[in-house]
This record gives C-alpha cells, sequence and structure tokens, in this order.
C-alpha cells in the first residue's frame, strides 16, 4: 500500500482557502486519492476521491499532477467548524476490496 | 440513509475479561471493515469482510481478536481476554462496490472507546 506524507498541522483563519498537499509518490496505477474529514470523537468522514486530474464537490476540490505522486485538497473559504483531522489515503486499486492505510493527518486549526 | 452505527459508544472493563463490539453498517453495503485507534496512534486497518466471508484478516493483532458478520449483515468483533494494550477506539466502516470502476469510499461510524483497565 502506498504510503502518505502530509503535513502534522496547518493553521488559517476564516474565510481563507486552505490547501493540504499530500505526497504518495509509490501509488500504484489502478490506486485512488481519498480524502477524509475527522472531528473528535467521530469517525472519518469522506470528502472526496479522485483518479488523475481536478475533481470538484460541493465542498472541496482535489487537484492531482499527471504523475499522481501528490495531491493538493482545497477547501475554499474555511470556517472554524472546519478544523478537523484532515486524512490522505491512496488505496483500493483491487477488487479484493479497498483496504485504506491511514497515517498521521492534517489538524487544521481555523481561527476567528 | 442511515449510517454506520456501533455499539457500545464506551465500554470499560477489566483485564481478562471478555467485551463483544457491534457493527451494523449501510443496508446493502456487502464489504465491511474494522480498524482501531489505540493509545492516540494512527488508524490501522483489522479486517475485511465482503458479505460474510473474511476478505482479509491480515491487521488482526492476535488470536484474541474474533470478528463475525453472520448473514452478510451486522458485524460483531470480541475480544477475548482484553489486555491493557487493547484500549482504543475500535471503527467501523462499510462500502458498496458499485462497479470495477468506480471506487465507493469507505463510510464510518463513531467507534466504539475500549478501556481496558
Amino acid at each position: 500500500l502506498a504510503k502518505t506524507t502530509q503535513p502534522i498541522s496547518m493553521d488559517s483563519y476564516e474565510g481563507q482557502e486552505v490547501n493540504i498537499t499530500c505526497s504518495h509518490n509509490n501509488i500504484a496505477t489502478n490506486d485512488y486519492i481519498t480524502w477524509y474529514q475527522q472531528f473528535p470523537s467521530q469517525g472519518p468522514r469522506f470528502i472526496i476521491q479522485g483518479y488523475k486530474t481536478k475533481v470538484t464537490n460541493e465542498v472541496a476540490s482535489l487537484f492531482i499532477p499527471a504523475d499522481r505522486k501528490s495531491s493538493t485538497l482545497s477547501l475554499p473559504r474555511v470556517s472554524l467548524s472546519d478544523t478537523a483531522v484532515y486524512y490522505c489515503l491512496v488505496g483500493g486499486g483491487n477488487n479484493a476490496g479497498n483496504m485504506l492505510t491511514f497515517g498521521g493527518g492534517t489538524r487544521l486549526m481555523v481561527k476567528p | 440513509e442511515a449510517g454506520v452505527t456501533q455499539f457500545p459508544s464506551h465500554s470499560v472493563i477489566e483485564k481478562g475479561q471478555t467485551v463483544t463490539l457491534r457493527c451494523d453498517p449501510i443496508s446493502g453495503h456487502d464489504n465491511l471493515y474494522w480498524y482501531r485507534r489505540v493509545m492516540g496512534k494512527e488508524i490501522k486497518f483489522l479486517l475485511h469482510f465482503v458479505k460474510e466471508s473474511k476478505q482479509d484478516e491480515s491487521g488482526m493483532p492476535n488470536n484474541r481478536f474474533l470478528a463475525e458478520r453472520t448473514g452478510g449483515t451486522y458485524s460483531t468483533l470480541k475480544v477475548q481476554p482484553a489486555e491493557l494494550e487493547d484500549s482504543g477506539v475500535y471503527f467501523c466502516a462499510s462500502s458498496q462496490e458499485l462497479n470495477t470502476e468506480v471506487r465507493s469510499p469507505l463510510h464510518f461510524g463513531n467507534g466504539t472507546r475500549l478501556t481496558v483497565t
């Protein structure tokens, strides 16, 4: 399974755009890139998933360069409620199941 | 749509006792996973069911842990006998494979916090 590296923590202010970059140099050809958000005392919550190029949904965008060795989660205009831990995961490349490996995540602190 | 539910939310037991954790996946989800986070470390994979069959149990720490998913619906994770190092948060997740081209993300429950004293 591809190992991921992401910043341990980041600080931001309300209304700013936050970009969290994740490195996954050993990503396999059929691996997907998935980002999860986790609040204290809750389970991880799916944010966005992509394979290549750019994916956008109602809460975030995911930018993936052509070599797929990294990805960037972009959160537009963050609010205090976006304070959470964000995990970048790669995997799910086979039909036997999408077992994912969590790294340490990025602890995002949004300040007023 | 009801999410993944786990019971109990908290459990405090003494070393040597037995505890059974339950997970109800989202209805219709064939894939069910157990993960855990111990002592503030990273969330680690335990095992994966596809319906009632164990697809991968490579993450199970030892034979004190037994997971079942009879009938391919809910799953239980039993720890017997519990040890101090088993303390942590146990997460269950489920997903539905739509087809070979699309990866369905995992939907996690809020976990069971297990404390072994």
